[in-house]
């Protein structure tokens, strides 16, 4: 069965350090892999996206995901971490396209000062 | 363009009542799709529409939830009646689905039950 984990639940990091939040995957074929943000009393905004070619994506807000086959996984990172991106982050998968997708149970960025 | 719309956004109403939401896709997307959101927790999909047929509704609680598409375009959500355990909140997604699998989420209506 398809599943998503994000082994953080909370991490907390200071303003201007590095990202790294962590996701593993389980899926029978080659996933179509997405990482999303969510801030309080909002909607999910789609940060990036893997359906193949380059294993390393870009995305919106100067956040990057690479995409480890052998590993199962599909880690999101960010090389300096401003206020801002204090939020919960979801790491999916899915199928072909118009499938639902599979997400994990979040993890909670909190940005100290 | 405009992203995808819900409402109400926020809705509180005592156990046993009905409830219904209601989501505006974006423009010429044909798939929608309505995920439940508990605490805590990442969306969990409850019924995937392609045009108006709902192709998957294996998650659905048949006994107290439904929902409809009509004409391929808006969706309606409806609990009747409501139980404490449905507190959550109610996202709506759309994708184009002949491209990719990208689904765009409206803002979601947040139910409280009492």
């Amino acid at each position: 069965a398809q599943s998503v984990t994000q082994p953080d639940i909370h991490i907390t990091v200071s303003e201007g350090a590095s990202l790294e939040l962590r996701c593993n995957y389980s899926y029978g074929a080659t996933p179509y892999l997405f990482w999303y943000v969510q801030s309080p009393g909002q909607g999910l905004q789609l940060l990036l996206k893997y359906f193949s070619g380059d294993t390393l994506v870009q995305g919106i807000k100067g956040f990057e995901a690479e995409f480890k086959r052998s590993q199962s996984s599909f880690n999101l990172r960010k090389p300096s971490v401003h206020w801002s991106d204090a939020a919960e982050y979801f790491c999916a998968v899915g199928a072909q396209a118009g499938t639902a997708l599979i997400f994990g149970k979040g993890t909670t960025l909190s940005v100290s000062s | 363009e405009a992203g995808v719309v819900q409402s109400p956004r926020y809705k509180i109403i005592e156990k046993k009542q009905p409830v219904a939401f209601w989501c505006n896709p974006i423009s010429g997307h044909n798939t929608l799709y309505w995920y439940l959101q508990n605490l805590g927790q990442g969306p969990e999909l409850l019924i995937r529409y392609e045009n108006e047929e709902a192709v998957d509704d294996s998650q659905l609680p048949k006994d107290r939830f439904s929902a409809e598409r009509l004409k391929g375009v808006d969706s309606t959500l409806k609990i009747q009646p409501a139980e404490l355990g449905d507190s959550a909140v109610y996202l709506c997604a759309s994708s184009l689905s002949l491209v990719t699998n990208e689904q765009f989420f409206g803002p979601g209506t947040r139910l409280t039950v009492l």
